[in-house]
């Protein structure tokens, strides 16, 4: 079975320019959800989707920060304009409701570099 | 809030025993987890604990005191390709969000 994938796996911009990236969660996975990693940090919580529902995003700085989940499956969180301090790895994860310990497994994230 | 403290970085040798600690403090627990993450790959799940106990998994044990607020992590006969960040993560009652605390960075030497 196929885990998470996300694309790109690395992306360097300039700051002020926009920037996406993209998920495809494990197959029936219900829930899905972006983290952002700073280096040597553990990931930090950005949204959360149920299906195609964004149930928490209060970490979100929706001022730059946007992320959308049509029909429920892949997802998109775009980040306009970029500025330095948006270097992280990007991670998305998925989870499947129901399951003994309801773990959340992790895509390779993508790797963002602001100059 | 929460708030979840693990040590930075730790060494050890390779087929030795090593215990990463976590401790944390948060309202309605319900649950923590260890995940490893190598270097420049996704976090893994490794266990999961909600209520005291030991719970073991081959080489790898994870312990919970939740009226201490407590957790580890054991790791024995260690090998070379355990070398990564270990994050501890709690789950609050309510929620299935996780919140990480900063990982520990585990070196292990020949």
């Amino acid at each position: 079975e196929a885990g998470v994938v996300q694309s790109p796996r690395y992306k360097i911009i300039e700051k002020k320019q926009p920037v996406a990236f993209w998920c495809n969660p494990i197959s029936g996975h219900n829930t899905l959800y972006w983290y952002r990693q700073n280096l040597g940090q553990g990931p930090e919580l950005l949204i959360r989707y149920e299906n195609e529902e964004a149930v928490d995003d209060s970490q979100l700085p929706k001022d730059r920060f946007s992320a959308e989940r049509l029909k429920g499956v892949d997802s998109t969180l775009k980040i306009q304009p970029a500025e330095l301090g948006d270097s992280a790895v990007y991670l998305c994860a998925s989870r499947q409701r129901d399951t003994d310990y309801n773990e959340q497994f992790f895509g390779p994230g993508t790797r963002l570099t602001v100059l | 809030g929460q708030n979840i403290d693990q040590p930075t970085e730790m060494t050890a040798t390779e087929g030795a025993i090593v215990q990463i600690n976590c401790t944390y403090q948060t309202s309605g627990f319900n649950g923590l987890f260890w995940y490893q993450q190598h270097a420049g790959e996704a976090p893994t799940f490794l266990s999961y604990n909600v209520l005291d106990g030991l719970e073991e998994k081959g080489r790898f044990s994870s312990f919970l005191s939740r009226s201490k607020g407590y957790s580890y992590l054991l790791l024995k006969e260690l090998q070379m390709k355990d070398s990564a960040s270990y994050l501890c993560a709690v789950r609050r009652t309510g929620a299935n969000n996780l919140f990480f605390g900063t990982g520990t960075r585990l070196t292990v030497i020949p």
